[in-house]
């Protein structure tokens, strides 16, 4: 059964600040990993998809890799402002065709 | 451009009392079609998946139901809420089955 975990659950970083921010999965046979941002009490926002055969994709700000092998994915920011302040969730669709979620990471920009 | 509605945005029901959940999508068609719900400090939990009209899929049995009537309907139902149904639901859709998947704001139920 696929696992997805992401640490820290937590993270407090100052504004202008590029960050990493980690998502693991147990099985490397997955079709993609996506990346999701979501603000309290809404819904999730789409950041990225990265298909299985590709390393990363890169969208103003954020970019995000993934090395399907060792079952790692990490959303880089750059330049962090207050306004990423959220809880981002990674995602992989897995060989069921099915996503499995992490808990998610969320994140203060401290102004 | 699409867009998915979900409605309504908070909901506070008794227990035994029943529940519709509505979400709509506009500006497709033929989407897969998705229920989650989402526990405080834990991953999403995908309930109920439609790739066609009258098709359900259910990935967990509980005390919930879901149906198709229209293509670009989903609707989410109990006939009789339990306190542990209390959470927040999500719709979703996506194009294919490994395409990004778009959500809705969500359903804050509170079952009291």
């Amino acid at each position: 059964k696929q696992e997805v975990t992401q640490i820290p659950a937590a993270l407090s970083v100052p504004e202008g600040e590029n960050l990493v921010l980690n998502c693991s999965f147990t099985d490397s046979a997955i079709y993609n990993l996506q990346w999701f941002r979501q603000d309290p009490g809404k819904g999730l926002t789409s950041l990225l998809l990265i298909q299985s055969s590709q390393r990363e994709q890169t969208s103003g700000r954020l970019n995000a890799s993934l090395d399907k092998s060792s079952g790692r994915s990490t959303l880089y920011i750059a330049a962090s402002q207050p306004g990423d302040s959220a809880t981002y969730l990674c995602a992989v669709l897995g060989s069921a065709r099915q996503l499995t979620f992490g808990s998610g990471t969320q994140l203060t920009v401290l102004p | 451009s699409q867009t998915i509605h979900q409605w309504p945005a908070t909901l506070v029901q008794p227990v035994g009392s029943p529940l519709s959940l509505e979400c709509t999508v506009e500006g497709t068609s033929n989407p897969n079609l998705y229920w989650y719900r989402q526990a405080a400090g834990r991953g999403l939990q995908l309930l109920f998946y439609s790739v066609g009209i009258g098709q359900i899929s259910s990935e967990v049995p509980q005390n919930l139901s879901a149906s198709r009537p229209q293509d670009r309907q989903f609707i989410l139902s109990s006939k009789k809420l339990l306190l542990s149904d209390s959470g927040f639901y999500l719709c979703a859709w996506n194009r294919q089955g490994d395409s990004p998947l778009h959500f809705g704001n969500g359903t804050r139920l509170t079952v009291t």
